[in-house]
């Protein structure tokens, strides 16, 4: 079975700093694909980043950034130059190779201005 | 619209109705998903359509779930004699390749059901 975990339940950061978010997982598969989403408060996901797992060099969307270590199943999220914008719920995701996503339980962003 | 569509936004009934769920996802996009997601949880995986096919139906608690894509497009999510525990946020969302592909999931607002 697949799990995901975020043991970060709440975090928050100061407009403008920089925030990691860990993320690590458990599976025996060896492709698969793992993704950070976002829900805001309106609660909508919208896909933040996404990462194959045979892709050694870590994935970038502008300010985001995330830091995959596949031996150690670890999949953080960097925000850099965070805004008030980024406040919301963090999922990470992963998903095996023809099969259904698995979230972890989330983390809650907030931006302080 | 552009985005995966569902409805209702919220929905109450007491405890026994059935209702009905409904979600309309992106023009085109083949695979379709419904998500339960509990008060400060993460969503979980409850069916999953290819086209108008329900290849994936594990995630369903009980029997009292029931749901089908007829055309291949829009979908419906049924819970018949609902329990309390069935209070959640139900979300549907929908790619555009048949799962295995990297393609993101595209979330709709989700339905919020509260069961008295």
């Amino acid at each position: 079975a697949q799990t995901v975990t975020q043991s970060q339940p709440e975090m928050s950061v100061q407009e403008a700093e920089t925030v990691t978010l860990s993320c690590t997982y458990d599976t025996s598969e060896n492709n698969y694909y793992l993704f950070w989403y976002k829900q805001p408060p309106s609660r909508q996901m919208i896909l933040v980043i996404r990462q194959e797992a045979y892709k050694q060099q870590n994935a970038t969307e502008n300010r985001f950034s995330v830091n995959f270590q596949k031996a150690a199943k670890s999949f953080s999220l960097k925000i850099s130059d965070s805004q008030l914008g980024d406040t919301a719920m963090y999922f990470c995701a992963f998903m095996k190779w023809g099969n259904q996503f698995y979230f972890g339980t989330g983390t809650s962003l907030t931006v302080i201005p | 619209g552009a985005g995966v569509s569902q409805s209702p936004r919220y929905k109450v009934a007491k405890r026994g109705q059935d209702v009905a769920l409904r979600c309309d996802p992106i023009s085109g996009h083949v695979s379709l998903f419904w998500y339960q997601q509990a008060l400060g949880q993460g969503p979980e995986f409850l069916t999953y359509f290819q086209n108008e096919a329900q290849l994936d139906k594990s995630g369903l608690p009980s029997d009292r779930f029931f749901a089908e894509r007829p055309e291949g497009s829009v979908s419906t999510l049924k819970i018949q004699r609902t329990q309390q525990e069935d209070s959640a946020v139900y979300l549907c969302a929908s790619s555009l390749e048949a799962q295995g592909s990297n393609q993101p999931q595209h979330f709709g607002d989700g339905t919020r059901l509260s069961i008295l």
